[in-house]
C-alpha cells in the first residue's frame, strides 16, 4: 500500500517554463488536495477535488491548474513558472475533509 | 481569513524533559488536526480531535482541544530525539469544509 505517491522528488525549472506534478493515491479517497509550503509560512491551499470531474480553487490559485479525471490521479499544472513559484508542494488525500494523507513532496526551484 | 497561531516557534530541550505547545485562533473550528513533519518528508496525521474538552492521548503525547473549540495543546512527556520534527496544528472551517487552516508550526528539536 503506497499511499500517495508524487513525482519528481526535485526539479528546477527556468523561468517561463512549464511542468506537471505528478499525484497518486491508491487509498480510493475522493479527496484530493494540492498544497505548497514555504519556509516559516505553513501549509498554503492551492486547489482541491471532491472526486473525480470536480475541482475547486483554494487560498493561492494562481498561475496553477489542475484536473482529476480519476479518482487516483490529480496532476498539478504551472503553466508559466515564476520564481514566486519556487516552494514545495504536497499533494494530500482524504476520505474524510478533515484527516489527510500527504505524500513526501516536490522540491520546485524556479531560476 | 481565520488564523491559527502556534506558540512557541522554535523549541530546544533535553531528552528526558516534558514541554508544551499551543494552537489558538478567536475562530472555532469543528475540528483540530496535529500532524509531524520531519526534514525532507510530508506532514504525518497524529490525531484529530473534535469535540470540545476532547483529551486524546497517543504514548507519550496528549492532546486537548480547547471547550469552545477555538484553541488545542499538545503535551509530550519525557521528549525523546524520535520525537524532533516540525508540529503543525491545521483546523477545519466547519462540518463539511473542505479546506483546512494550517498554522505556521512549532520547530521542536529534543537534544540526547
Amino acid at each position: 500500500n503506497a499511499g500517495v505517491t508524487q513525482t519528481p522528488k526535485f526539479r528546477i525549472l527556468k523561468i517561463g517554463q512549464s511542468m506537471t506534478l505528478q499525484c497518486t493515491q491508491d487509498m480510493n479517497h475522493n479527496y484530493m488536495y494540492w498544497y505548497r509550503q514555504d519556509p516559516g509560512m505553513g501549509l498554503k491551499l492551492i486547489y482541491y477535488s471532491v472526486g473525480a470531474g470536480i475541482t475547486d480553487k483554494g487560498e493561492v490559485p494562481n498561475g496553477y491548474n489542475v484536473s482529476r479525471s480519476t479518482t487516483e490521479d490529480f496532476p498539478l499544472r504551472l503553466e508559466l513558472a515564476a520564481p514566486s513559484q519556487t516552494s514545495v508542494y504536497f499533494c494530500a488525500s482524504s476520505y474524510m475533509p478533515d484527516t489527510q494523507y500527504f505524500g513526501p513532496g516536490t522540491r520546485l526551484t524556479v531560476l | 481569513t481565520q488564523l491559527l497561531e502556534q506558540s512557541p516557534q522554535f523549541l530546544s530541550i533535553q531528552e528526558g524533559e516534558n514541554l508544551t505547545v499551543y494552537c489558538n485562533s478567536s475562530s472555532v473550528f469543528s475540528s483540530l488536526q496535529w500532524y509531524r513533519q520531519e526534514p525532507g518528508e510530508g506532514p504525518v496525521l497524529l490525531v484529530t480531535v473534535v469535540t470540545g474538552g476532547e483529551v486524546k492521548k497517543l504514548k507519550r503525547l496528549t492532546f486537548q482541544f480547547g471547550d469552545a473549540r477555538k484553541d488545542s495543546s499538545l503535551h509530550i512527556t519525557a521528549a525523546q530525539p524520535g520525537d524532533t520534527g516540525l508540529y503543525l496544528c491545521a483546523g477545519a472551517r466547519g462540518a463539511g469544509s473542505y479546506q483546512l487552516t494550517f498554522g505556521k508550526g512549532t520547530k521542536l528539536s529534543v537534544i540526547p
